[in-house]
């Protein structure tokens, strides 16, 4: 089973600043990377996808970069709307995988 | 558009067995790489992939799940169903349904949309 590992486990980011995500696989999962986001009692939604394809309706500010084992989602200016819990998942081998999440706090 | 909601109960005692019902709309189950995934989330914790079915029967399961586990769908009726024998508190949990399709050349792909969830407590 590949591990999914994310970093920080809590951001402190103070409004309009840069948010960088990290997310780091046990073994590559080559680009097959999506990134989600969380808010308080809200399902999951895609953000990100093939580890940078922003996914339908997500805003330019959002990016997804890296490939293999290192991977991050950079929020170029954090919005009030921003702040939740990121994960990441592989979908390049089964079982698929998620790390544990960043959440992305006000500062 | 395409839409899922989880149904099922909210309460289960230990060692029961729990069914879980996902509507769908807006796909069709039959379509080639389609698939409708189960994912689970207990309170205040990370999200934790159960079972997906494929639009050919394909079924995947959580290893250390997998024992415990059984997807189907009914194509005619938009409806996939998970079963998890032997439930335990530890089971606690929000159970959400998602889709996957490969929007790219490749076998799989992310889980989008969500449903809902259902939130499924097992206390005697």
């Amino acid at each position: 089973e590949i591990v999914m590992t994310q970093s920080p486990a809590t951001l402190s980011v103070s409004p309009g600043e840069r948010a960088t995500l990290s997310c780091r696989a046990s073994q590559s999962v080559s680009s097959n990377l999506a990134w989600y986001q969380q808010k308080p009692g809200q399902a999951p939604r895609l953000l990100i996808y093939g580890a940078s394809t922003r996914a339908t309706g997500i805003p330019a500010r959002f990016s997804g970069s890296g490939s293999g084992t290192e991977f991050t989602l950079t929020i170029s200016s954090l919005q009030s709307e921003d702040f939740a819990v990121y994960y990441c998942q592989q979908y390049n081998n089964w079982p698929v995988t998620f790390g544990q999440g960043t959440k992305v706090e006000i500062k | 558009q395409i839409t899922l909601k989880e149904s099922g109960p909210t309460l289960v005692k230990p060692t029961q067995t729990l069914t879980l019902t996902c509507t769908f709309s807006g796909f069709s189950l039959s379509t080639s790489g389609v698939g409708v995934g189960w994912i689970r989330q207990p309170p205040g914790k990370a999200l934790e992939w159960l079972a997906l079915i494929y639009w050919n029967d394909d079924k995947r399961y959580s290893p250390s799940l997998k024992s415990r586990l059984t997807i189907t769908k009914d194509t005619s009726k938009n409806q996939v169903v998970l079963t998890m024998t032997n439930m335990d508190p530890v089971d606690t949990a929000t159970y959400y349904c998602a889709h996957s399709s490969p929007p790219y050349d490749f076998w799989s792909g992310p889980f989008d949309p969500w449903g809902q969830g259902t939130l499924v407590t097992v206390s005697s």
